[in-house]
């Protein structure tokens, strides 16, 4: 089984902390993603990586940012926390799968709140 | 942009009701997945359909492929309360790293 794991399940900061959310894969996959869902807004991707050291910007990637310096780990690095970046945070990995399809299998989140 | 709509946005039924959640895009996909999400948890994988037509069956869950590869259909048979929750409908295709994620339907079924 796919297992994908996070640092916390909950987590509380202040304005302007440096705030670090960490994934662990354990597959092997060579794609990770970091999302974050808030109510009626869906999930939105901030970053995603391909590689080792790579990284490309998803469709909020402002006020973030992220590291991958080993295959099995993504980081995501919010530089100084704010109030509205309180939401879920998902992360997920993904591969080919037998068919080709690059299914996602996600971590069970943290819930960041920002005071 | 590629975008998927998922409809109906919210639904509420009792036990024992069938119901049908579609999704539906002007793109096309190279394949498509749904996933569950639980209330404070992370989206679970249910299915990947690849090829345009294609049903799959998960105990009482019933998945479609549209032939266009543009839209899918997830059909409950008898639905239960622990068939609740949100369930997200992802395409992708193969020369794009990223999926496009519908914005959910919202399930609760009442015992």
């Amino acid at each position: 089984d796919v297992k994908v794991t996070q640092s916390s399940r909950y987590l509380v900061k202040r304005t302007g902390e440096k705030v670090f959310l960490e994934c662990v894969q354990d597959m092997d996959h060579e794609n990770m993603f970091w999302y974050r869902q808030d109510p009626g807004l869906g999930l939105r991707l901030i970053y995603f990586s391909y590689d080792v050291k790579m990284k490309e910007k998803g469709d909020i990637p402002e006020g973030y940012s992220v590291s991958r310096e080993k295959k099995e780990r993504f980081s995501l690095i919010l530089e100084s926390a704010s109030t509205n970046q309180t939401s879920m945070y998902l992360c997920a990995s993904s591969s080919p799968g037998l068919e080709g399809a690059y299914e996602q299998y996600f971590g069970p989140g943290t819930r960041l709140t920002v005071t | 942009t590629q975008l998927l709509e998922q409809s109906p946005q919210f639904l509420s039924i009792q036990e024992g009701e069938n119901l049908t959640v579609y999704c539906n895009s002007s793109s096309v996909f190279s394949s498509l997945q749904w996933y569950r999400q639980e209330p404070g948890e992370g989206p679970v994988l249910l299915v990947t359909v690849v090829t345009g037509g294609e049903v799959k069956k998960l105990k009482r869950l019933t998945f479609q492929f549209g032939d266009a590869r543009k839209d899918s259909s997830l059909h409950i048979t008898a639905a239960q309360p622990g068939d609740t929750g949100l369930y997200l409908c992802a395409g992708h295709n193969t020369n794009a790293g990223k999926s496009t994620f519908g914005d959910g339907t919202t399930l609760t079924v009442k015992p």
